[in-house]
């Protein structure tokens, strides 16, 4: 089945730990998203790329970074240096362009002890 | 600027009745889409529709439908007759191609629907 696969469902990491959400899609989808969701804060945008080997910083990006040296991957990395990183990680995928609507995956819960 | 309104943070309804939920947008694009997704408590957004500009007749699918106003910037959507498999947050969402925020998903803040039976 084609779909968004996200990994780990949830994810714990300590004070000052990197960790990396992991996004495989096999839609041949040629955008890739992340999204961080708080309580009552809607989905914003952390970085989205358009294509391979290409990326921007969405309005969060601070305290993460990402690669894609795949088409079909898009993971992120959660850096130390992102103060208050518990949350819900959303990877979506669309074709890109067009106003095509993108899809999402089942998400990453992370929680700092 | 781009920027989506959802002002109902939560709705509580009883099972069959019907409700709306209200989405406003902002662009100064003449070109966009509109789009509504559903999030059930397992954490994955669902589309549900997407709506270009050019486009402003309503929609009805099953028991959802929608209506696009460009006069008034909204989008609305409305559930008949609810049941409570349709308890989750719904959220409305504009895209731009425009520039630099090519592919861009602008999200309002959702809106959690409870239905009760």
């Amino acid at each position: 089945d084609g779909g968004i696969t996200q990994s780990p469902k949830y994810l714990f990491r300590k004070e000052g730990q990197n960790v990396t959400l992991s996004c495989e899609q096999n839609l041949n989808h040629d955008a890739m998203y992340w999204y961080r969701q708080d309580p009552g804060q809607g989905l914003r945008l952390i970085y989205y790329s358009q294509i391979v080997n290409d990326f921007q910083k969405g309005d969060i990006a601070e305290g993460y970074s990402v690669s894609r040296e795949k088409k079909e991957s898009f993971p992120l990395t959660v850096t130390s240096a992102q103060k208050n990183p518990t949350a819900f990680y959303l990877c979506a995928s669309s074709m890109g362009g067009g106003g095509t609507e993108a899809f999402f995956g089942q998400g990453t819960r992370l929680t700092v002890v | 600027a781009q920027k989506v309104t959802q002002a109902q943070t939560e709705i509580s309804v009883v099972e069959k009745e019907d409700v709306t939920l209200d989405c406003v947008y902002e662009t100064r694009d003449t070109t966009y889409y509109l789009f509504w997704y559903k999030q059930p408590p397992s954490g994955e957004l669902v589309f549900l529709i997407r709506r270009n500009s050019f486009d402003e007749q309503n929609e009805i699918s099953g028991r959802y439908s929608w209506n696009f106003q460009k006069s008034t910037s909204s989008f609305n959507f409305t559930i008949t007759a609810s049941q409570v498999v349709d308890s989750a947050v719904y959220f409305c969402a504009l895209y731009s191609d425009r520039g630099s925020t090519l592919g861009r998903l602008y999200f309002g803040r959702g809106t959690q629907l409870t239905v009760w039976p």
